[in-house]
């Protein structure tokens, strides 16, 4: 089974600064996906980011970057230039590949409130 | 298209009351899933389904029920509420790719 651990409960930032949000996994599995979600008060969850384990580079989308450490078993969302609109739950998510298992689904960990102040 | 759908949005029930959360995609999608939410944790998988007529147990199916005659719905039925069910359910389902397409959740009060 697969374990996903987010130590951080809560974290704040100032707009327009930078932050990091920090995920660890564990998995037995060479190919993977990891994921972040973010989960704004509407409650709607919102896919933010992906990345396929077997893919090197880390995947970026605008302003939001991963820091995807496979040796560490790491998946770290950057966010820059914060926006009061990223003020949200954060899950960082991890599901086995498709090929591997097509009916699997998603693993999440426990979730990082952030706040971004004005 | 819609995408995932999810009936109702909160439910107050009393404890032994059963009662039926829909949910229904209407992108052809293969693959659907239920989840639960609880304060600050995580979604926790309650069942999924593969596809019409095969359905399977995740995490925590333990006083859930599940059924998939059509493709485009999938229902998660509680028998018998407790308050220990008291969460935000929400429903998913995939096609192909591993993108996960969320409904908007129903919020479901076990008094």
């Amino acid at each position: 089974a697969q374990t996903v651990t987010q130590s951080q409960p809560e974290m704040s930032v100032q707009e327009a600064e930078t932050v990091t949000l920090s995920c660890t996994y564990d998995t037995s599995e060479n190919n993977y996906y990891l994921f972040w979600y973010k989960q704004p008060p509407s409650r709607q969850m919102i896919l933010v980011i992906r990345q396929e384990a077997y893919k090197q580079q880390n995947a970026t989308e605008n302003r939001f970057s991963v820091n995807f450490q496979k040796a560490a078993k790491s998946f770290s969302l950057k966010i820059s230039d914060s926006q009061l609109g990223d003020t949200a739950m954060y899950f960082c998510a991890f599901m086995k590949h498709i090929r591997l298992d097509a009916g699997n689904m998603l693993t999440f960990g426990g979730g990082t409130r952030l706040m971004v102040k004005p | 298209n819609a995408g995932v759908t999810q009936t109702p949005k909160f439910q107050v029930l009393k404890t032994g009351q059963s009662m039926t959360l829909q949910c229904a995609q209407d992108m052809n999608h293969e693959y659907m899933s239920w989840y639960r939410q609880d304060p600050g944790m995580g979604l926790r998988l309650i069942h999924y389904s593969v596809g019409a007529g095969i359905t399977d147990q995740g995490e925590v199916p333990n006083g859930y029920n599940v059924s998939r005659s059509t493709t485009e719905d999938f229902p998660l039925r509680l028998l018998s509420a407790a308050p220990s069910q008291t969460s935000v359910y929400f429903c998913a389902s995939r096609g192909r790719s591993e993108t996960q397409y969320f409904g908007p959740g129903t919020r479901l009060l076990v008094l």
